[in-house]
């Protein structure tokens, strides 16, 4: 069965302290994996696509890279506005542009 | 700059009303989604349409139905509501293999 999984759920760090998310993945052939940050009450916001294993992507304090099994959100020197929940989604290779999505992990970064 | 918009915020229904959720987008893509979100569960796809007058059942379309006249707009029905459909409501459009960008959510109450 296709399948998502997002690890931790939850996640509280200092401001400075770095950490990494963890997505992996179990789908037959994969299209594009995405990140996305979703605040409260708030729809999610597009952060990264990773198309092809080694491949990675940075913005900010944020960078993503792709396996052949899981994708990492590496945040480095988190300030407490990184707070929010980060989302992952597959896109398959086959058939329609539909995406799996991951529960989430909610980070906190305290002052 | 990319552009979904839901037309509300917070929806209070009653049950066995006909509810209509409204999505816009302007960035003239050809697909469109419908989602909802509940803790714990993710986001769950509940209709998708690829072109105007196209749709496709996603994972979870029982109960609803949805409608597409012109390419910017796609609306979610539900044609009886019931308390079980209490959630926030994602709205998202995509172009070909690009990534899906989202509204800010419906948050629905069904009473």
């Amino acid at each position: 069965e296709d399948q998502v999984t997002q690890s931790p759920e939850a996640l509280r760090l200092q401001e400075g302290e770095s950490s990494s998310l963890n997505c992996s993945y179990t789908v037959s052939g994969l299209r594009g994996l995405f990140w996305y940050r979703q605040d409260p009450g708030k729809g999610p916001e597009f952060l990264f696509t990773l198309y092809s294993a080694g491949e990675e992507k940075e913005k900010e304090r944020l960078k993503a890279t792709l396996t052949k099994k899981e994708s990492f959100l590496h945040i480095t020197a988190p300030k407490p506005e990184d707070s929010a929940t980060y989302l992952c989604a597959v896109q398959m290779a086959s058939g329609t542009y539909k995406y799996i999505f991951g529960t989430g992990t909610r980070l906190k970064v305290l002052a | 700059d990319v552009k979904v918009t839901q037309s509300s915020r917070y929806l209070v229904k009653r049950t066995g009303e006909k509810v209509f959720l409204e999505c816009v987008q302007d960035m003239d893509h050809e697909n469109m989604f419908w989602y909802r979100q509940d803790p714990g569960l993710g986001l769950r796809l509940i209709y998708f349409s690829y072109d105007v007058k196209m749709k496709e059942k996603g994972d979870i379309p029982e109960g609803y139905s949805v409608s597409r006249e012109k390419k910017e707009r796609f609306s979610l029905i539900l044609e009886s509501a019931s308390t079980n459909q209490t959630s926030m409501y994602l709205c998202a459009s995509s172009a070909g293999r690009q990534p899906q960008h989202f509204g800010d959510g419906t948050r629905l109450s069904i009473l």
